[in-house]
């Protein structure tokens, strides 16, 4: 067990520039989540997908972002038009099952994104 | 929208003491869980406590769960400096989402 792992840590980019955030879960892992995390908040759910299928997407994903799961294996989120108030942690999490079956959520270390 | 609020939001001890802290919650739920985030890292899952579950232990840690008030406490006993960090609750939804809702976070700091 690897851990999950994103890439970069840290991205310092100008508004309106687009980005891309990397996520390569834990290899037996099927379910994979993006989440976001202002500061002193909580982590926001941000999108789920099984495999390659993304099967949930929160109101909080704007048409200015998008994720893939091309393989079912990494994950990348891409942000387009960067806004200042797109400024946040992103994180990533993997699970080897469903909240129902009571499978916890594995998180990277996530990607710090600087908007200028 | 954060379903989870814990309390306090912020939470300083002597190290050997016991921290307390408490989530509330709006929604029904399949499960309860606990997270412990360090500073600039990632959250890192602490336990799981099932909506038919009471109380759980996992060695300092002890969780209750009263689904009837909608609410959830973490216990941590004999804290430790490396205890220091934020805590979050986190509950899913019995609509089949697979969302998990996190609390704000409550921040804790055990001095030496």
């Amino acid at each position: 067990d690897t851990g999950v792992s994103q890439n970069p840590r840290h991205k310092i980019t100008k508004r309106g520039q687009n980005v891309t955030f990397r996520c390569d879960p834990i290899s037996e892992h099927n379910r994979l989540y993006w989440y976001r995390q202002t500061l002193g908040q909580g982590p926001e759910f941000l999108t789920y997908f099984q495999n390659e299928a993304q099967l949930e997407k929160s109101r909080l994903l704007s048409d200015r972002f998008s994720a893939e799961r091309p393989k079912g294996s990494f994950s990348t989120l891409e942000i387009q038009r960067t806004e200042q108030g797109d400024s946040a942690m992103y994180l990533c999490a993997s699970s080897s099952g469903t909240l129902g079956t009571n499978s916890p959520l594995h998180f990277g270390n996530g990607t710090r994104l600087t908007v200028t | 929208s954060q379903q989870g609020e814990e309390d306090p939001q912020a939470l300083s001890i002597q190290e050997g003491e016991n921290a307390t802290m408490n989530c509330s919650y709006k929604t029904s739920i399949n499960n309860l869980q606990w997270y412990r985030q360090n500073s600039g890292r990632g959250l890192v899952h602490l336990i799981l406590i099932r909506s038919n579950e009471r109380e759980k232990h996992s060695g300092r840690l002890r969780v209750t769960l009263d689904t009837s008030k909608k609410s959830s406490s973490l216990l941590i006993t004999a804290s430790r400096a490396a205890d220091t960090a934020s805590y979050f609750c986190a509950t899913d939804n019995q609509g089949g989402s697979e969302k998990l809702v996190f609390g704000k976070g409550m921040k804790l700091t055990v001095n030496p």
